[in-house]
């Protein structure tokens, strides 16, 4: 069982809905990561959370909303989604980013499925 | 140019065989770590193994090893024993160590591991 708990587990949808995503874990981990990940392809990073803070933002579009309530929770706010952001949406998370310290793997959830009708 | 590189489209194995995967990768940082990770077609990202660029050995976690060639800059995954649950997905990865609270975790486009009874 993974110590990253995604939900929902699947999710439909239309493109004028507003919904959430939600990403816990218990490990003491201080980064939380979103990443995006179409089928047969790597996931790509959205975002960051560093110590709760938003640490990088890789040109997300603003329809995607990322949030971290405090240490143990990620959130992914969506609103007014297009087709071509169905995709799995895979939450991680690692101990600190520190400088120099690459050794820290990130725990990934089972992500959510999304589906934009 | 691409960080980390999986040319591998597809692998096939018979069950109990051992396997190579192969990745290469490219960085000009001294300090870097190497991640291998399995994704089955449920979707989870399983994390396998860690190899750091300051390591002396090679790293082992059970049937999983890493043949790692730091002047070649290879990070082959080694899969003894190979059992049906092995089908999956592998991905490549690597964090940098300079650029800290910045630093991502860079894939590459994955191999396809099917094991045959």
């Amino acid at each position: 069982d993974t110590e990253v708990t995604q939900t929902p587990k699947h999710l439909v949808m239309g493109m004028t809905n507003k919904k959430s995503l939600k990403c816990e874990q218990h490990m003491g981990h201080r980064a939380m990561y979103w990443y995006k990940q179409k089928a047969k392809k790597p996931p790509e990073l959205m975002f960051v959370y560093s110590y709760e803070k938003l640490s990088i933002n890789e040109s997300v579009p603003s329809r995607f909303s990322p949030e971290c309530p405090n240490s143990s929770l990620l959130n992914l706010h969506l609103h007014a989604l297009q087709p071509e952001d169905s995709a799995l949406y895979l939450c991680a998370s690692s101990h600190r980013l520190d400088r120099g310290l690459p050794n820290q793997p990130q725990h990934f959830g089972d992500g959510t499925r999304l589906s934009i009708l | 140019a691409q960080k980390i590189t999986q040319t591998q489209p597809g692998m096939f194995v018979q069950e109990k065989e051992a396997v190579t995967l192969d990745c290469t990768y490219d960085t000009s940082d001294p300090s870097y770590g190497l991640f291998w990770y399995k994704q089955p077609s449920s979707g989870e990202m399983i994390f396998l193994i860690y190899q750091g660029s300051y390591d002396q050995q090679n790293a082992t976690e059970g049937r999983y090893s890493l043949n790692f060639q730091k002047a070649r800059k290879s990070a082959n995954l080694v899969i003894s024993a190979s059992q049906l649950g092995d089908s999956a997905m592998y991905f490549c990865a690597m964090r940098e160590g300079k650029t800290g609270a910045n630093s991502k975790l860079t894939f590459g486009k994955g191999i396809t591991l099917s094991v045959r009874p």
